[in-house]
């Protein structure tokens, strides 16, 4: 079974610090990969993708990605309150039009 | 746009009952899907479908049943309830399927499903 880990956390910082998550996946042959964010009791909404070896900026928010540790991460600059939430790594699997997600990391900021 | 719209918001069933959660997308996406979310737990794959007429089966389709016959609505059956199926149902779509590099999965607000 194709597997996509997380821990679980929380994983808890101050505010205006770097947040890191990161996520492992078990098929070498995943290309593409996510970071989903879900706020508690509501549904997951993408915050970055990445495709490629390095980083991806996004404002705030840098994805690493390195396939031949598979593993990738998620940077959270300046981090806010309302950045609490839960994050989920998810990555294709290959040879289908489909996503396997990892159990999500609980990220909690304090003021 | 209304984006992916699901019904009903909530719903408690006794064991052995039946009911159909529906799963509606303004979005003319091909690709549809159908997860499931336990407390703790990441979301699991129950079914999908790349287009109207074409379904399949996910991580943990057992207990459940789907169809596709228009491009905008993907319902999910359970014939004969279990507490086991006690959990919060996502549907999603997108526009190109998770292999391709411009993917994004738009969620629905979910059901948060009970069974007695």
């Amino acid at each position: 079974q194709k597997e996509v880990e997380q821990n679980s956390g929380p994983l808890s910082v101050p505010e205006g610090a770097i947040a890191s998550l990161n996520c492992t996946y078990s098929d070498r042959g995943s290309q593409s990969f996510f970071w989903y964010r879900q706020y508690s009791g509501k549904s997951p909404e993408l915050i970055m993708s990445i495709y490629s070896n390095g980083d991806k900026e996004d404002g705030r928010f840098t994805a690493q990605l390195n396939k031949a540790s598979q593993y990738v991460s998620l940077l959270i600059r300046d981090s806010q309150p309302s950045d609490s939430a839960t994050y989920l790594c998810a990555v294709n699997l290959p040879g289908y039009s489909t996503l396997t997600f990892g159990k999500g990391t609980m990220l909690l900021v304090s003021p | 746009n209304a984006g992916v719209t699901q019904t009903p918001k909530f719903r408690i069933l006794k064991i052995g009952q039946s009911m159909t959660l529906q799963c509606t997308q303004d979005m003319n996406h091909n690709y549809m899907y159908w997860y499931r979310q336990d407390p703790g737990m990441g979301l699991k794959l129950i079914y999908y479908s790349v287009g109207a007429g074409i379904t399949d089966k996910g991580e943990v389709p057992n207990g459940y049943n789907v169809s596709r016959s228009t491009t905008e609505d993907f319902p999910l059956r359970l014939e004969l309830a279990a507490p086991s199926q006690t959990s919060v149902y996502f549907c999603a779509s997108s526009p190109h399927g998770a292999d391709s590099s411009t993917d994004t999965q738009y969620f629905g607000p979910g059901t948060r499903l009970t069974v007695l």
